[in-house]
């Protein structure tokens, strides 16, 4: 089993509809929990963090953890063209102090 | 703004050299890690520095070194290149162990190296 896995898509969502990115980790002391954005060619960076059960809202972007479940999700309202990318979820563990990243999602928006 | 920095952003090199990249990150981070991206296999971990002088392997350490001397200075190091080296390597810093849970990573630009 991976320790973070994702479903590598590619997710095809039309302009304007919500985008749902899942992920799930297998480490129960995983602590932090991190969404990242990849564009082709370019490095990934941060869309978001959470570290408690919950929702965490920020414009566009929810982020969703349930520790019990070991899953976090990533929302995507109103979604753009300029949102088609690949979505990282990155888990911390403060023990191994490493951040484990799954492979990715890749996110189509169609205009 | 947070700075990583790599030294290269293309690099071909060939077979049996020995190649340096390096790294460096502006913001007094203790964290800094060495990724490759290689497709479908995502970041893999090769090695991490939480101190300066310290150093841990990470999931893929093998063939590679690294070296930091100083706090924002992170060196990695391919002993002796090969052609299943070729990759995308991704620098990232991050804070230290003892300043709070939600410390991103940030990353460098990347190197695209090529192993000729």
């Amino acid at each position: 089993q991976k320790e973070v896995e994702q479903n590598s898509g590619p997710l095809s969502v039309p302009e304007g509809a919500i985008a749902s990115l899942n992920c799930t980790y297998s480490d129960r002391g995983s602590q932090s929990f991190f969404w990242y954005r990849q564009y082709s060619g370019k490095s990934p960076e941060l869309i978001m963090f959470i570290y408690s059960n919950g929702d965490k809202e920020d414009g566009r972007f929810t982020a969703q953890l349930n520790k019990a479940s070991q899953y976090v999700s990533l929302l995507i309202r109103d979604s753009q063209p300029s949102d088609s990318a690949t979505y990282l979820c990155a888990v911390f563990t403060s023990g191994t102090y490493k951040y484990i990243f799954g492979t990715g999602t890749r996110l189509k928006v169609l205009a | 703004d947070v700075k990583v920095t790599q030294s290269s952003r293309y690099l071909v090199k060939r077979t049996g050299e020995k190649v340096f990249l390096e790294c460096v990150q502006d913001m007094d981070h203790e964290n800094m890690f060495w990724y490759r991206q290689d497709p479908g296999l995502g970041l893999r971990l090769i090695y991490f520095s939480y101190d300066v002088k310290m150093k841990e392997k990470g999931d893929i350490p093998e063939g590679y070194s690294v070296s930091r001397e100083k706090k924002e200075r992170f060196s990695l190091i391919l002993e002796s290149a090969s052609t299943n080296q070729t990759s995308m390597y991704l620098c990232a810093s991050s804070l230290g162990r003892y300043r709070g849970l939600n410390t991103e990573a940030f990353f460098g630009q990347g190197t695209r190296l090529t192993v000729v």
